[in-house]
């Protein structure tokens, strides 16, 4: 059984453009949140997907957005990327009913120049 | 809104030392409190988690006892290992599972 997967494991931008993270949910998910994980600090939360629509949502700005699909799977978009967008960004399942753990994957480290 | 605090790293202890990790939380309603620990270059693992006043959670010799009184959820170890050199998040959610608020971590080296 597949844990939550994540994609790239690393990536390298530059100021202004765009990326795309994508992850994959542990089987029998159907939540899929995101967080962002600055150098020495906690995970922010970024979003929540469910039934492909964005359910909640933390104190990030429009260029954050992201999509989720029929199998669950999501994607991160960054739009007009800011040095300060370099972070671990963490993707993690859980199932809507009854399902309070949170299964994290190993991460996208993104590096912005 | 929901805030976690925890003691500020590093911690470094040597190998069967005890180890204790504070953490306190502000919360409206009843949350359901967490320590994840993350080891290098990797995600967040759930260590253990409370989900009401009392509750005490416990995995791998860790645990942690919910009190509501004192809006703690302080992690503690009788003897650390090497391997569990890690850092650690206590974190709480609401009843349902859902909005989860992280600390900003701990880092714990323990030395041979």
């Amino acid at each position: 059984d597949a844990g939550v997967t994540q994609s790239p494991t690393h990536l390298i931008k530059t100021r202004g453009q765009q990326v795309t993270l994508r992850c994959s949910p542990k089987s029998g998910h159907d939540t899929v949140s995101w967080y962002q994980q600055a150098l020495g600090q906690g995970p922010q939360f970024i979003f929540q997907y469910y039934e492909e629509e964005e359910r909640q949502r933390g104190n990030f700005p429009d260029r954050f957005s992201g999509h989720q699909f029929p199998n669950y799977s999501s994607e991160l978009n960054v739009n007009a990327l800011l040095l300060g967008d370099s972070a671990l960004y963490l993707c993690a399942s859980s199932r809507a009913r009854g399902g309070e753990k949170l299964f994290f994957g190993s991460g996208t480290q993104l590096s912005v120049l | 809104g929901d805030s976690v605090t925890q003691m500020e790293g590093p911690v470094t202890l040597s190998e069967e030392a005890f180890l204790t990790i504070n953490c306190t939380y502000t919360a409206t309603g009843y949350p359901s409190l967490f320590w994840y620990v993350q080891y290098p270059g990797e995600g967040l693992q759930l260590l253990l988690k409370a989900t009401k006043a009392d509750d005490k959670g416990s995995n791998k010799g860790f645990e942690a006892t919910y009190r509501k009184e004192t809006t703690s959820f302080h992690l503690e170890k009788g003897s650390v290992q090497v391997s569990d050199s890690a850092v650690y998040f206590c974190a709480l959610s609401d009843l349902y599972g859902q909005n989860f608020v992280f600390g900003p971590g701990t880092r714990l080296s323990v030395l041979p």
